[in-house]
């Protein structure tokens, strides 16, 4: 079946620094894929849609500075959180479709800003 | 912005017994999915259904949808301890048929062995 990898499933970052999250499809092609933001003992909150060599979309109330999306390739989606916040500490997660009905999941990445 | 309501928000059951967990959603729909996860991991899909299913069935996993009543119950029958997770309802952006998924708030299951 299809495969979603995201990277790295954890880190620990300084107040103020940026941190790089990849996400990868990895048996299939995807020219669309999102990023979830998710807090403890919450449900996951859609932040943006990244579009395969144009513009990321994002939702109402995330900062598209704070949070760069590229996805430069057709398996390939990067979220930049820059100058990371304590209050930016939370689990990101991807996914990525193929066709239009089932998504594929990473596994998820937990920030910690100290 | 979310839009699913689930409940129960937590259910505790014994080994062997039923868990039946609802979602409640507001716009239309094309179709209606379910989602595991375990703590601090990924997740997982275990069913869709369409709009214009009623009923699906997947070994343990029974899922009923009611357009009319936008709700869906997921349903686990002969429950396992490792069942014990965090379940999700999703749904598609109806007519824009973006990809994206809106998700429910979630039923985190217990199973005691």
């Amino acid at each position: 079946g299809a495969v979603v990898s995201q990277h790295p499933s954890r880190v620990i970052c300084k107040s103020g620094t940026s941190v790089k999250i990849e996400c990868r499809s990895l048996d299939f092609q995807a020219t669309t894929m999102f990023w979830y933001r998710q807090f403890p003992k919450q449900s996951l909150m859609l932040m943006a849609t990244s579009n395969e060599g144009s513009k990321a979309t994002y939702e109402q109330g995330v900062e598209k500075d704070k949070f760069l999306i590229n996805h430069a390739s057709l398996t390939l989606s990067t979220l930049t959180v820059t100058s990371a916040h304590p209050e930016d500490s939370s689990f990101y997660i991807c996914s990525a479709h193929r066709g239009w009905s089932e998504a594929f999941f990473g596994q998820g990445t937990r920030l910690t800003v100290v | 912005s979310q839009q699913g309501e689930e409940d129960p928000q937590a259910l505790s059951i014994q080994e062997g017994e039923n868990a039946t967990m609802n979602c409640s959603y507001k716009t239309s729909i094309n179709n209606l999915q379910w989602y595991r996860q375990n703590s601090g991991r990924g997740l997982v899909h275990l069913i869709l259904i369409r709009s214009n299913e009623r009923e699906k069935h997947s070994g343990r996993l029974r899922v009923t949808l009611d357009t009319s009543k936008k709700s869906s119950s997921l349903l686990i029958t002969a429950s396992r301890a490792a069942d014990t997770a965090s379940y999700f309802c999703a749904t598609d952006a109806g007519s824009s048929n973006t990809g994206k998924l809106i998700f429910g708030q979630g039923t985190t299951l217990q199973v005691k062995p």
